[in-house]
């Protein structure tokens, strides 16, 4: 069964870093493109970010820059590291797998998502 | 980059009403578009893929059209288990970018 479970969000002051991980099983997080999503309080999804396959990476213009995706084969983990943190990065976190369809897939699973709240 | 607009951003209607949901893309994205519902404080989930390809446990009032720039979702007959939020989102390149969402209620 596959199964995305992220951690690492909480509360951070404004200029801080926060790292995100997304623990998968039920496959391999390098056999398939990830992204993170996110969604701020009462709004609409967001793309934030993919790593591809091959490890090509991507980011929305609003954190290019500021934060990093990566994965960690051993540990079939995604993370996102957050730098830089602004108000308008509160939201809630979301890791998720694209089905593999060439040549790209839709979001097939989703993680239950953690919020980051950014705030003095 | 590509913008993604959907339309109507609400709407009510009725138990047993047809219900339609339009997203366009501001430039070609052929059917690399995929539909997604979020319930009430729940994960999205993911409807249709392909622009009209529905995903496995879908229910078939549920259905996808479209190619190229207009796109759009269709619920058959509306039940009350699908009040819910629906997105549009664009996957043939990055950004993925989402629609800004469809709240769909009872009336």
């Amino acid at each position: 069964e596959v199964q995305l479970v992220e951690s690492g969000g909480g509360l951070v002051q404004p200029g801080g870093s926060l790292r995100l991980s997304c623990a998968a099983s039920g496959f391999i997080v390098t056999n398939n493109d990830m992204s993170w999503v996110r969604q701020a309080p009462g709004k609409g999804l967001e793309w934030v970010s993919i790593v591809h396959t091959g490890g090509r990476t991507y980011y929305a213009d609003s954190v290019k820059g500021r934060f990093t995706i990566s994965r960690d084969n051993s540990k079939n983990t995604l993370y996102l590291q957050m730098n830089s943190l602004r108000a308008e990065d509160t939201a809630v976190y979301y890791c998720a797998r694209e089905a593999f369809l060439a040549p790209a897939g839709p979001l097939d699973y989703w993680g239950q998502g953690t919020l980051v709240t950014v705030s003095s | 980059d590509i913008q993604m607009t959907q339309s109507p951003s609400s709407l009510s209607a009725s138990v047993g009403d047809r219900v339609t949901i339009t997203c366009r893309a501001s430039q070609a994205i052929s059917n690399y578009l995929a539909w997604y519902q979020q319930k009430p404080g729940k994960v999205p989930k993911l409807l249709i893929y392909a622009a009209s390809t529905l995903q496995s446990g879908v229910p078939s009032r549920f259905s996808g059209s479209g190619s190229g720039t207009d796109f759009t979702l269709t619920i058959s007959s509306l039940q009350p288990e699908d009040v819910a939020t629906y997105y549009c989102q664009k996957y043939n390149s990055a950004p993925r970018t989402f629609g800004q969402g469809t709240k769909v209620e009872i009336k």
